[in-house]
């Protein structure tokens, strides 16, 4: 079935460090592919989606590439700040099933 | 326009017992997803609603069952209640249910005693 495998963590770094969450995964069709974000105490919040392959999604200095050959979808970022701490999901969704696989979350902290 | 709302916030439950928790979707929005939020397991996919119909169930026994209202709000109720069943359980919405990225709910943290 489908599945969605990322680093574990805890993931930390020092303010204006590079940032890489690694993303794979396994899917039968063609996922569309997110990567949702945690603050404490709230739920998730979409961070960025690509829809096919060699799709690249972005915001707020995040990027991920639908790599379809190498079934991944890396999430980076050229510089955090403190204020990216948070727990990271990366998921993919099945168009005809309205399904969502998620990974089991990576936590960064960042340090001033 | 308002987000998708989650009620309660906490529950404090004894084993045994059942549990109803609500969840109400972004205004239009006729999806609704359940998922349940695990330290050790991440989150798990309990059952998705659209237009008051279940389409999709998770891996999960019986004694989680839910529905929907025709105004699009949910519910979500366990039975029976098991201490590994300490959670945050998360409500989602999509407007058409269609693999579109999913708006999330603060959540309910529930706790089995």
């Amino acid at each position: 079935g489908d599945s969605v495998t990322q680093m574990e963590g805890p993931v930390t770094l020092s303010e204006e460090a590079f940032l890489t969450i690694n993303c794979t995964y396994t899917a039968t069709g063609y996922p569309s592919l997110f990567w949702y974000v945690q603050y404490p105490g709230e739920g998730l919040q979409l961070l960025l989606k690509a829809t096919k392959a060699d799709d690249k999604g972005s915001n707020k200095g995040f990027e991920a590439t639908y790599r379809k050959e190498t079934t991944s979808f890396h999430l980076e970022k050229g510089s955090v700040q403190v204020s990216d701490s948070a727990v990271y999901f990366c998921a993919l969704s099945d168009y005809n099933f309205n399904k969502f696989y998620f990974g089991s979350g990576t936590k960064l902290n960042v340090k001033p | 326009k308002a987000g998708v709302t989650q009620t309660p916030r906490y529950l404090i439950k004894t084993r045994g017992q059942q549990v109803t928790l609500s969840c109400s979707p972004i205004s239009g929005h006729r999806s609704v997803s359940w998922y349940q939020q695990t330290p050790g397991q991440g989150l798990q996919f309990l059952f998705e609603y659209f237009s008051e119909t279940q389409r999709n169930k998770g891996n999960f026994p019986g004694r989680f069952s839910g529905r929907q209202f025709s105004n699009s709000r949910s519910e979500m109720n366990v039975s029976t209640l098991e201490l590994g069943d300490s959670a945050l359980y998360l409500c989602a919405s999509s407007l058409e249910g269609n693999g579109e990225k999913l708006f999330f709910g603060s959540g309910t943290q529930l706790s089995v005693l």
